[in-house]
Parts: C-alpha cells; structure tokens; sequence
C-alpha cells in the first residue's frame, strides 16, 4: 500500500537554528498538507499546497514557516529561528480526492 | 473556541464490548474524518464521510448533518483497538479542524 515517508522521524536542534523537515507524498495525490501536535495536545492544521502554491493556511503558520515542493516528489516545511514552543510532532499529509494519507510524523525537539 | 467537540476524553471497556465515540461539530462543513492515532503517534484516516454512514469491518461511523453530529462505533471491541480517535472536519478550502480526540483502552 503507498505510504507518505517523513524524514527524519526524530530531529533535535538548537534554538534558533533553521530546520528542514522533509515529506515524500504519494505520488499520484495532489493535496498536501502539514500538521503539528504539541504533546498532550491536539493535532492542528498548518497548512496545505496545491498546484505549486499554498491553498490555505492557518494562524500558527506564521512568516517562520514555509513550505516548498522543490523536485515534484519532496515536500518540506522549513521553520526558521526555532523556539522552544515549536517542539512538537510534525506530520505530513496527502490526497487525491479526499482520501487522505498520514506519514508517521516527525518529532521536532527544540532545546 | 472548539469547531469539534469529541467525547468521551477517555474511554475504557472490556474486550467485546460495542463501543461508540461522539463527534459535534460547530462549522459548516465539506466532510468529516474519523482517524486513529496509535501510541507511537502515527495517524491513520479511519473514514471520510459526508453523509449517512460508512461501514469498515468492526467499524462503523454515521453522520447527522442536520444535527451536526458523528458517532464511531467500533463492535466486538478488542485490545488492538486501543488508541485515541480523533474527530476532524474540513470545512471549505483544504483546513481541517481537529477534536481533541478520545483515548480508548480495551482491556482482555
């Protein structure tokens, strides 16, 4: 069964320091989305992309984020200057025509 | 404020029983998605449903549109199925909002 491939499963880093988290899509599906789930609480929408630019998005996805389709099979958030509060479980998220498809997600740790 | 609105919190039951999950929801939507969340934290989509009810396996999920209200069922209840269910709408454009979701335990 196709399956959407997050990278790295777990990623610590500094705070303040840029980082790149990397999501392959399955590769037929066209909508692609990003989510985060601090600990303890619920997961929350970030963003989706379509057609090479971002459809919606939400309040928390601020001017440090940004979200890039950079060869047509890579999908990566970018956040820039992490803080502490943006430790958190990062997942990744395509669909074709409804059906949606969850990779396992990235823990961010930031320190 | 909370577009979802899921209960029970928690939810514990003996292997068998029939279990059901409540979603309500306070926006007008496109469609609602049932997910499963295991303990190492994946997400799997369950369902998408826009209306009436949709049935997989021992899983069942309704839908009341006038009502704005799901229900998950899940029958003959086993220990496999403990993780927490997560209740999300899409509601126009690509945003979802999500429940708090309701974390299910099924004891031998």
């Amino acid at each position: 069964e196709p399956e959407v491939t997050q990278t790295p499963s777990h990623q610590v880093t500094q705070m303040g320091q840029e980082v790149i988290l990397r999501c392959v899509p399955i590769s037929n599906h066209l909508y692609f989305y990003w989510y985060r789930q601090i600990l303890g609480q619920k997961v929350e929408f970030l963003v989706s992309f379509y057609n090479n630019e971002i459809s919606e998005k939400s309040e928390i996805f601020d001017d440090q984020f940004s979200v890039e389709r950079p060869d047509g099979s890579n999908f990566t958030l970018k956040i820039r200057s992490t803080k502490l509060e943006d430790s958190a479980m990062y997942f990744c998220a395509s669909s074709l025509q409804g059906g949606y498809t969850f990779g396992s997600g990235t823990r961010l740790t930031v320190v | 404020k909370n577009e979802v609105e899921q209960s029970p919190q928690n939810l514990t039951a003996q292997e068998g029983e029939f279990i059901t999950i409540n979603c309500s929801y306070s926006v007008g939507i496109s469609a609602l998605h049932w997910l499963q969340q295991h303990p190492g934290g994946g997400i799997v989509s369950l369902f998408m449903l826009s209306s009436g009810k949709k049935k997989h396996g021992r899983l069942i999920a309704t839908i009341n549109i006038q009502e704005k209200h799901s229900s998950l069922h899940i029958t003959a209840s086993h220990p496999r199925d403990s993780a927490v269910y997560i209740c999300a709408v899409t509601s126009g454009g690509n945003q979802f909002y999500f429940g708090t979701g309701t974390s299910l335990t099924v004891i031998p």
